[in-house]
């Protein structure tokens, strides 16, 4: 399975952009981008997903490499409630038509007031 | 849309004690994951159900541990003879599954909050 390579940690000024990178230099063509986020204490929580093409939706933004070996996450306007673990994951078929979800150890965001 | 809920929320055992956790699916979801946690790391994949079948099995789950999905709805975990080595946040998720096939990779996955095991 495709692995993915996050830094540890990262830091962000509230109301500030963050781009959360990461490098998947062994993804294959049709594996999609997911990345989630787990605040303290809760369930992790779908963030945003992408092919090839960079994706927005009300959370986030995700800018994919034109060679689709690295990936960067965009929160716009960093908030508290922002700081969370950041996994970006690529999805691991199995041959039961299902997948898994391999979670890394993810980047832990941390922002500053 | 009442969310995946997660029952009991923290559970304290003896080591050598059986324990059950269970959860609720989004309703109309019927793909259901469970998903082991040790502090510092990310979510481990355990098993994961499609209506009552269970289809995948990680090497994670040793015989002492057993899910179950009897109806195609709520879903149990039941740790028998825990070990402290159990000690962790057992996560279940769920997913409605793509309509199409070729989009399984656009599946998203809505987790509860999780039990956290103590196991003395």
């Amino acid at each position: 399975d495709a692995k993915t390579t996050q830094p540890n940690s990262m830091e962000s000024n509230e109301e500030e952009p963050v781009h959360l990178p990461c490098n998947h230099s062994t993804i294959s063509g049709t594996d999609y981008i997911h990345w989630y986020r787990q605040l303290p204490s809760q369930g992790p929580e779908y963030v945003i997903h992408g092919l090839t093409s960079n994706v927005n939706n009300r959370m986030a933004s995700l800018a994919i490499a034109e060679d689709r070996k690295s990936s960067t996450l965009i929160l716009h306007r960093a908030t508290l409630r922002d700081a969370a673990v950041y996994y970006c994951i690529l999805i691991f078929f199995t041959g039961a038509g299902s997948y898994q979800l391999t979670f890394g150890k993810g980047t832990k965001l941390s922002v500053i007031p | 849309d009442t969310g995946v809920s997660q029952n009991p929320r923290h559970k304290i055992t003896k080591r050598g004690q059986n324990v059950t956790f269970r959860c609720d699916p989004i309703s109309e979801h019927n793909r259901l994951y469970w998903y082991r946690q040790t502090l510092g790391q990310g979510p481990e994949f355990l098993t994961y159900f499609q209506n009552e079948a269970q289809l995948e099995k990680s090497r994670l789950l040793s015989d002492r541990f057993s899910a179950e999905r009897p109806k195609g709805s709520f879903s149990t975990l039941e740790i028998q003879r825990t070990e402290q080595g159990d000690s962790a946040m057992y996560l279940c998720a769920s997913s409605l599954g793509p309509q199409d096939r070729e989009l399984l990779g656009t599946d998203t996955q809505y987790f509860g909050p999780g039990t956290r095991l103590t196991v003395l």
